[in-house]
C-alpha cells in the first residue's frame, strides 16, 4: 500500500527555517514523480514543488531561491528546506505522490 | 502562469441531482488535468486524471471532459458522501495550477 507521512512542521519566526519530511512506503520514491502542496488555513490549493525521476525540479515563483526540494534513496524519503520563511508561507504542507497524499504537516510563520 | 477558473464557486444541491462544474484555464493545457475532492479536514483525494480517467477505487457517477482550456466534472448522482469541496489542477505548464474550488453544500 502507497503511504506517506509528512513531519517537521512546526511555529517559526519570519526569516527562519525549517526542513520537512515525507517518509514514504509502498513505492520507490525515486521512481516517482513527487510534489509538495500547500494550503492556507481556510483556503485552497497551492502546487509549491515538484521533484522527477532525474532529480530535476520545479518550484511556484513565490518560493524560488527559498526552498529546496530533494529526495533521499536510501531512506526512501522527499524533503522540503524552507529557508527565509514569511508569514505567507504559513500553511498546511502535504506530500503527493501520483495521486496519494499524506496528512499534511503544519507550518507556522510568526513572531 | 496559467490561471484555472473555476465555477461556480459554491452550489447548492440534493442528494440526486445531477452537479457540474467547469474549469476553464487561461492557456491550452492539453488533456493535462485532474479533479480533487476534499472533505472538511481531510487531505485531497484524487478523483479524475488527464481529464476523463477515472481513479482506481472512484465511484463511476464521477466523470471529466473536456480538453484544451474547458473542462468538467460531472456528478451524475450526488450521494451524501459528496458534498465537499472540487478542485481542478493543470499539469501542463510549470508552475502547476490549482482551481478556486467549487464548494458543493447540501441545499
Amino acid at each position: 500500500e502507497v503511504q506517506l507521512v509528512e513531519s517537521g512542521g512546526g511555529l517559526v519566526q519570519p526569516g527562519g527555517s525549517l526542513r520537512l519530511s515525507c517518509a514514504a512506503s509502498g513505492f520507490i520514491v525515486s521512481d516517482s514523480w513527487m510534489t509538495w502542496v500547500r494550503q492556507t488555513p481556510g483556503k485552497g490549493l497551492e502546487w509549491v514543488a515538484n521533484i522527477i525521476q532525474d532529480g530535476s525540479a520545479n518550484y511556484v515563483d513565490s518560493v524560488k531561491g527559498r526552498f529546496t526540494i530533494s529526495r533521499d534513496n536510501d531512506k526512501n524519503s522527499l524533503y522540503l528546506q524552507m529557508n527565509s520563511l514569511r508569514a505567507e508561507d504559513t500553511a498546511l504542507y502535504y506530500c503527493v505522490r501520483d495521486g496519494v497524499w499524506g496528512q499534511g504537516t503544519m507550518v507556522t510563520v510568526a513572531s | 502562469d496559467i490561471q484555472m477558473t473555476q465555477s461556480p464557486s459554491s452550489l447548492s444541491a440534493s442528494v440526486g441531482d445531477r452537479v457540474t462544474i467547469t474549469c476553464r484555464a487561461s492557456q491550452d493545457v492539453r488533456s493535462d488535468l485532474g479533479w480533487y475532492q476534499q472533505k472538511p479536514g481531510k487531505a485531497p483525494k484524487r478523483l479524475i486524471y488527464v481529464a476523463s480517467r477515472l481513479q482506481s477505487g472512484v465511484p463511476s457517477r464521477f466523470s471529466g471532459s473536456g480538453s484544451g482550456t474547458e473542462f468538467t466534472l460531472t456528478i451524475s448522482s450526488l450521494q451524501p458522501e459528496d458534498f465537499a469541496t472540487y478542485y481542478c489542477l493543470q499539469a501542463n505548464k510549470y508552475p502547476f495550477t490549482f482551481g478556486g474550488g467549487t464548494r458543493v453544500e447540501v441545499k
